[in-house]
């Protein structure tokens, strides 16, 4: 199985801040490297795909970026409406896709 | 626009089978795959499985012995069933619709991602 870490588990930051969060993948999944969000009591919704591919719709302050076992997903500038948990999500293997366990971002 | 749907029993008793269906609308089922996923409460997202909807599947090896996943395209629909649940099966369901998109990479491969999701549905495992 392909494990999937996340880092930081949560962090604070403030309206206009940049965020990255980290994914790391315990084997090379190359690019089959997903990113969502979620809000409470609503439902995922995903921002990128292939590890960098912007889902349409999403705004261009969310990127994706990264390869073999190590991914990051940057908000250049954080708005309110950006307070979330963010998931990354490999299918490198179709056999089992994997979730990261989650960054959660709240306002400092 | 393509709008999933989940529905079923919001309890269900330990030892008997969770059923859930999710109603696909503004688009044909007749393509791509379509996937289950939980949220126990609390935590994070687990992927169950996926059916294209030619009816070929692929299922999560932790629960595979006791998920089958179907599709009825006259319906524009597709269902779950979990046999043998117990309180570890409570959770929020969802359906996701999932997208392909060819891999730069591999030829023949493909990134597979849940682009369209329903809103979810708590199940509830308690006699």
């Amino acid at each position: 199985d392909i494990q999937m870490t996340q880092s930081p588990s949560s962090l604070s930051a403030s309206v206009g801040d940049r965020v990255t969060i980290t994914c790391r993948a315990s084997q090379s999944i190359s690019s089959y490297l997903n990113w969502y969000q979620q809000k409470p009591g609503k439902a995922p919704k995903l921002l990128i795909y292939a590890a960098s591919s912007l889902q349409s719709g999403v705004p261009s302050r969310f990127s994706g970026s990264g390869s073999g076992t190590d991914f990051t997903l940057t908000i250049s500038s954080l708005q309110p409406e950006d307070f979330a948990t963010y998931y990354c999500q490999q299918s490198y293997s179709t056999l089992r896709f994997t979730f990261g366990p989650g960054t959660k971002v709240d306002i400092k | 626009q393509v709008q999933l749907q989940e529905s079923g029993p919001g309890l269900v008793k330990p030892s008997e089978t969770l059923s859930l269906t999710c109603t696909v609308s503004g688009g044909s089922i007749s393509s791509y795959y379509w996937s289950w996923i939980r949220q126990p409460p609390g935590k994070g997202l687990e992927w169950i499985g996926y059916i294209y909807y030619s009816g070929s599947t692929n299922y999560n090896p932790s629960l595979k012995s006791r998920v089958t996943i179907s599709v009825d395209t006259s319906k524009n629909q597709f269902s779950l069933k979990l046999s043998s649940v117990t309180a570890a099966d409570t959770a929020v369901y969802y359906c996701a619709k999932t997208g392909i998109a060819a891999a730069a990479d591999r030829p023949y491969y493909y990134y597979y991602y849940m682009d369209v999701w329903g809103k979810g549905t708590t199940v509830t495992v308690s006699s």
